[in-house]
């Protein structure tokens, strides 16, 4: 099974902040990986696919990076409405969530 | 614009099976390409994938709940569905189903809660 380690947990930040989430696979998944924006009471909603690739609509805030096996999800200037909690997903054998980073109004 | 609706019981007796259906419309299951999946959240905690189904009926299952889950589909409603036997109050939670593909889940059901308890 591919674990998907995702850091951190908690994250406090303020309006305007650069904000960094990463995830670790536990071995190679080809970049089949994608982050996924959650609020409360809603079904996650798709930001990036295949690593690095914008999903249409998304903001061009929102940016996806990866090396080897760890990935980063990249908020470069962090909105009121992106107060959220964030999933990655691996998607190269079978499926794997990492634990979720929720971002909080610091 | 392709939806996704689950329904079924969303009260439990524990060791009994949990079952619920998904409903596509503005597509169809028939087309190739897509994972039709179930994925669950418990209360106040992240996301769990339970398994998917591809149009041919070929299944593939979280191995954690591989001997308690069953993913079926029916072409002719375009429905999938999801059995989840012997449940416990750990198998409470929302059910979402969804559809995957190279490009990630980009369609999701609006999910149902599910809640066991006797």
């Amino acid at each position: 099974d591919i674990q998907m380690t995702q850091s951190p947990s908690t994250l406090s930040a303020s309006v305007g902040d650069r904000v960094t989430i990463t995830c670790r696979a536990s071995q190679s998944i080809s970049n089949w990986l994608a982050w996924y924006q959650q609020k409360p009471g809603k079904a996650p909603k798709l930001l990036i696919y295949k690593a690095s690739s914008l999903e249409t609509g998304v903001p061009s805030r929102f940016s996806g990076s990866a090396s080897g096996t760890e990935f980063t999800l990249t908020i470069s200037s962090l909105q009121p409405d992106d107060f959220a909690t964030y999933y990655c997903q691996q998607y190269n054998s079978y499926w794997t969530f990492g634990q979720g980073t929720k971002v909080e109004i610091k | 614009q392709l939806q996704l609706q689950e329904s079924g019981s969303g009260l439990v007796k524990p060791s009994q099976t949990l079952s619920l259906t998904c409903a596509v419309s503005g597509g169809s299951i028939s087309s190739g390409g897509y994972s039709w999946s179930w994925i669950r959240q418990p209360p106040g905690k992240g996301l769990e994938w339970i398994g998917y189904i591809y149009h041919s009926g070929s299944t593939y299952y979280n191995p954690s709940l591989k001997s308690r889950v069953t993913i079926s589909v029916d072409m002719s409603k375009n429905q999938f569905s999801l059995r989840l036997s012997s449940v416990t109050a750990a198998d409470t939670a929302v059910y979402y189903c969804a559809r995957g593909g190279i490009f990630g889940v980009v369609h999701w059901g609006q999910g149902t809660l599910v809640t066991v308890s006797s």
